[in-house]
C-alpha cells in the first residue's frame, strides 16, 4: 500500500482558501486518492476522491498532477467549522481494497 | 433516517473481560469495517467484511473477533487477549463498488481498567 506524507498541522483564517498537499511517491497505477475529514470524537467523513487531473464537488477540489506522486486538497473560503483533521489516503482498487489512514493534518481556522 | 449506529457511546470494562461492540447499518451496504483509533493517531483497520458470512483480518486483528450473520450487523468482540484495548472504536460501511467512500458511525469509546 502506498505511504502518504502530509503536514502535521496548518493554520488559516476565516474566508481564506486552504490547500493541503499530500505526498504519495509510490502510488500504483490502480490506486485512487481519497480525502476524509474528522472532527473530535466523531467518525471521519468522506470529502472527495480522484485519480488524475482535477475533481471538484460542492465542498472541495482535488488537484492531482500528471505524475500522481502528490495531490492537493483545496478548501475554498474556510470557516471556523472547517477546523478538523484531514486525512489523505491512497486506495488500491486491486486485491487489497483497504483504506489506510495516516496521522492526518490538523487544520485550525482562526477568526 | 439512514445511517450507522454504534452502541454504547462509552463503555467501561475490567481487564480480563470480553466485551462486544455493536454496529448496525440501514444503508443496505454490502461492506462493513471496524477501525481502532488511539489519541492523536489515524485509524487502523481491525476487520472488514464484504459480504454476509465472510470477513477478513485487517492490520491489527489480534485480540479481536467479528461475525457477519446479517447484512445490517457487524459486531466486534474485544477479547481479553487484546493487550491494549482502551481506544476509540469506529464502524463503517460502504457499497461494494466504492469501498473508498465509507460512511462512519459515531464511535464507541472503550475504557478497560
Amino acid at each position: 500500500l502506498a505511504k502518504t506524507t502530509q503536514p502535521i498541522s496548518m493554520d488559516s483564517y476565516e474566508g481564506q482558501e486552504v490547500n493541503i498537499t499530500c505526498s504519495h511517491n509510490n502510488i500504483a497505477t490502480n490506486d485512487y486518492i481519497t480525502w476524509y475529514q474528522q472532527f473530535p470524537s466523531q467518525g471521519p467523513r468522506f470529502i472527495i476522491q480522484g485519480y488524475k487531473t482535477k475533481v471538484t464537488n460542492e465542498v472541495a477540489s482535488l488537484f492531482i498532477p500528471a505524475d500522481r506522486k502528490s495531490s492537493t486538497l483545496s478548501l475554498p473560503r474556510v470557516s471556523l467549522s472547517d477546523t478538523a483533521v484531514y486525512y489523505c489516503l491512497v486506495f488500491s482498487s486491486g486485491s487489497a481494497r483497504q483504506l489506510t489512514f495516516g496521522s492526518g493534518t490538523q487544520l485550525t481556522v482562526l477568526p | 433516517d439512514g445511517g450507522i449506529t454504534q452502541s454504547p457511546k462509552y463503555l467501561f470494562r475490567k481487564e480480563g473481560q470480553n466485551v462486544t461492540l455493536s454496529c448496525e447499518q440501514n444503508l443496505n451496504h454490502d461492506a462493513m469495517y471496524w477501525y481502532r483509533q488511539d489519541p492523536g493517531q489515524g485509524l487502523r483497520l481491525i476487520y472488514y467484511s464484504q459480504i454476509v458470512n465472510d470477513f477478513q483480518k485487517g492490520d491489527i486483528a489480534e485480540g479481536y473477533s467479528v461475525s457477519r450473520e446479517k447484512k445490517e450487523s457487524f459486531p466486534l468482540t474485544v477479547t481479553s487477549a487484546q493487550k491494549n484495548p482502551t481506544a476509540f472504536y469506529l464502524c463503517a460501511s460502504s457499497i461494494a463498488a466504492a469501498p473508498y467512500e465509507q460512511y462512519f458511525g459515531p464511535g464507541t469509546r472503550l475504557t478497560v481498567t
